[in-house]
């Protein structure tokens, strides 16, 4: 069993809609990390959480400690979001744990 | 800032010979941070350092794997010897502690 797991796999939207990719976790975590890595390989980190909510942009974070679970909104989706979103935590334990990622594809 | 700077950017090697990877973090971050990307494997972490200092090397897959930070502009991942099923992009990143990552652009390793 992974400690992060990330839905849906795959995702396809059409420009414009409003997207939610969820991650779940197991583990107790000192901070989440969302990442977006580009189809021409770089990764850019987008929020790193430990509770509550974070905005930038279109880009909208939140996360539950409770419940161990986050969202990666994107509202108003563009072609250019097109990319792989994965999910990352650094567990109390100083661990760290990936999730296998969400491909998203924004169709203009 | 010219970001977190790793070299080289491509590798092709032979199994058997040894592969050194360079990185150099932003200034002023006091987290490094080596990662390897698979199809299979996705993003996993090598080993960290906080001010130099190694942290947490268990994500090391095996012994051929050793990573050195002499100072803090500077870091090198090493494999030795190198083996077909070490291919993959590593990945290095910088951190200043508290806030998020940079990561650099990657260097993609082919053993043949």
């Amino acid at each position: 069993k992974n400690e992060v797991e990330q839905s849906p796999q795959n995702l396809t939207a059409q420009e414009g809609e409003f997207i939610t990719i969820n991650c779940s976790y197991s583990v107790g975590i000192s901070a989440l990390h969302w990442l977006q890595q580009h189809p021409g390989g770089g990764i850019v980190s987008l929020f790193m959480l430990s509770s509550g909510k974070k905005k930038h942009g279109r880009l909208i974070a939140t996360i539950n400690i409770q419940e161990k679970h986050s969202s990666l909104h994107i509202t108003a989706s563009h072609p250019r979001d097109s990319a792989v979103y994965i999910c990352a935590v650094r567990s109390t334990g100083n661990q760290f744990y990936f999730g296998t990622g969400t491909s998203l594809t924004v169709i203009p | 800032d010219a970001g977190v700077i790793q070299s080289p950017r491509h590798e092709v090697t032979e199994m058997g010979q040894e592969v050194t990877l360079r990185c150099k973090p932003i200034s002023g971050h006091n987290s490094l941070f080596w990662y390897r990307q698979t199809m299979m494997r996705g993003l996993e972490l090598l080993i960290y350092f906080n001010n130099n200092v190694p942290i947490d090397d268990s994500g090391m897959p095996e012994d051929r794997f050793s990573a050195k930070m002499p100072n803090a502009s500077f870091s090198t991942l090493k494999i030795q010897p190198s083996e077909p099923r070490d291919s993959a992009v590593y990945f290095c990143a910088s951190s200043p502690g508290l806030g998020g990552y940079t990561f650099g652009s990657g260097t993609r390793l082919t053993v043949v």
